[in-house]
């Protein structure tokens, strides 16, 4: 079945470091990949998204690169901000001919930023 | 235009008590899920409805929860009797019918306490 394996948290750390979250997956195919992140008190927020190998899904000045030959996403952010501070979740939807699928989260990586 | 909406924000209820969740999806979404966290552990899969038709249920832990979107509209996810096991947050996401990679749109959430 697919699955994701996010880095565990917490994650640490002070305001303008350099983010890297790791997420791979395993699936059949070729599955959309997804980061989406949420704020204390709020829901789910998609942040980016990749479709096809090769694709770099940016946002916020938050990127990942969807990596088939690594099976993997990883989130990266050059400079972190208080605002940052949020939990996490790497996903994947499958390889779909024509109708919606499910996702599959990862574990969710709780990230600080501190000022 | 208005997102997901989910109700009760938060349900304290003992043991053996029936609680009912709601969804509100965004206004002309087919695609409705409803996922779930426990224990601060990965987002899981429950089920997806597509209008008013359970598309894949295959999430559903047991048959103490039972899932209705009467009309293709809002939806209900109902605990009867709750157990210790099912506290958690449990969040419900739409998507447009069309869209093979389309962004699941989620709500805040409903957390759920059950003593």
């Amino acid at each position: 079945g697919n699955s994701v394996t996010q880095m565990e948290g917490p994650v640490t750390l002070s305001e303008e470091a350099f983010l890297t979250i790791n997420c791979t997956y395993t699936a059949t195919g070729y599955p959309s990949l997804f980061w989406y992140v949420q704020y204390p008190g709020e829901g789910l927020q998609l942040l980016l998204k990749a479709t096809k190998a090769d694709d770099k899904g940016s946002n916020k000045g938050f990127e990942a690169t969807y990596r088939k030959e690594t099976t993997s996403f990883h989130l990266e952010k050059g400079s972190v901000q208080v605002s940052d501070s949020a939990v996490y979740f790497c996903a994947l939807s499958p390889f779909s001919s024509g109708s919606a699928r499910q996702l599959t989260f990862g574990s969710g990586t709780q990230l600080t930023v501190l000022p | 235009e208005a997102g997901v909406t989910q109700f009760p924000s938060h349900s304290v209820i003992e043991k053996g008590q029936t609680v009912t969740l709601r969804c509100d999806p965004i206004s002309g979404h087919d695609n409705l899920y409803w996922y779930r966290r426990v224990m601060g552990k990965e987002i899981k899969f429950l089920l997806h409805f597509v209008k008013e038709s359970k598309q894949d249920e295959s999430g559903m832990p047991n048959n103490r929860f039972l899932a209705e979107r009467t009309g293709g509209t809002y939806s209900t996810l109902k605990v009867q009797p709750a157990e210790l096991e099912d506290s958690g947050v449990y969040f419900c996401a739409s998507s447009q019918a069309a869209a093979r990679v389309g962004t699941q749109y989620f709500g805040p959430g409903t957390r759920l306490l059950v003593l």
